[in-house]
């Protein structure tokens, strides 16, 4: 079965800081990666995602993300973040055709004024 | 033009008691979910149906019991809450695509279910 870790519990940032949440799973087929952000008191909304092609994925707000396969990760980035992006992140992976998605135990990000 | 909703959002009640929670979406996909994530965050599926047929179930007690009386909705029952019950459960959809892999899911904005 497949497991996702993301290592970082918990990141606390200064305004117009660089930022980089570790994300590796455990599983040696064909994998579909994804990151959700979910803010204070709201339901998860999809960041981005990687199926397959171009390993570095850009999606909304700024956020991109790369998959290296020899590293079994999907690391998230932002260069200059903003208070609002203060959130939990949470990295997924699906395998296959499977339609059951692994949640990593997420990070809470906290980004001061 | 809510895409996933879920009714209730809040739900506060006493052990031992039967409740339901309800979920409806309207982006036509096949495929549903439902999600418990506990007080420290953690997200884990539970059930997933696709057209109306149950596909994931995983190790969920049975007093858990979920309802697709169509592809648009899926239903979830509790019998005899317990404390442990207590979370933030979500429901989720998503689209098949041609290749035959699950696309991105989409959630509803969960619901709180508070046991005393």
């Amino acid at each position: 079965a497949q497991s996702v870790s993301q290592h970082n519990h918990h990141v606390i940032l200064s305004e117009a800081a660089s930022l980089e949440l570790g994300c590796n799973y455990s599983y040696g087929g064909t994998v579909n990666l994804f990151w959700y952000v979910q803010y204070p008191g709201q339901h998860l909304q999809l960041l981005l995602k990687y199926f397959s092609g171009d390993p570095l994925v850009k999606g909304i707000k700024g956020f991109e993300a790369e998959f290296i396969k020899s590293k079994f990760s999907f690391n998230l980035r932002k260069p200059s973040v903003q208070w609002s992006d203060t959130a939990e992140y949470f990295c997924a992976v699906s395998t296959g055709t499977a339609s059951k998605l692994t949640f990593g135990t997420g990070t809470r990000l906290q980004v001061t004024l | 033009d809510t895409a996933v909703s879920q009714t209730p959002k809040y739900l506060v009640t006493q052990m031992g008691n039967d409740k339901s929670i309800k979920c409806e979406q309207n982006l036509g996909h096949d495929t549903m979910y439902w999600y418990k994530q506990d007080s420290k965050k953690f997200l884990k599926i539970m059930f997933s149906y696709n057209n109306k047929e149950l596909i994931i179930n995983e190790t969920v007690p049975n007093r858990f019991s979920p309802k697709s009386p169509d592809k648009a909705h899926l239903n979830l029952h509790i019998n005899s809450l317990e404390l442990g019950d207590s979370a933030v459960y979500f429901c989720a959809s998503s689209p098949l695509m041609t290749s035959g892999r699950f696309n991105e899911q989409f959630f509803g904005p969960g619901t709180r279910l508070t046991v005393l």
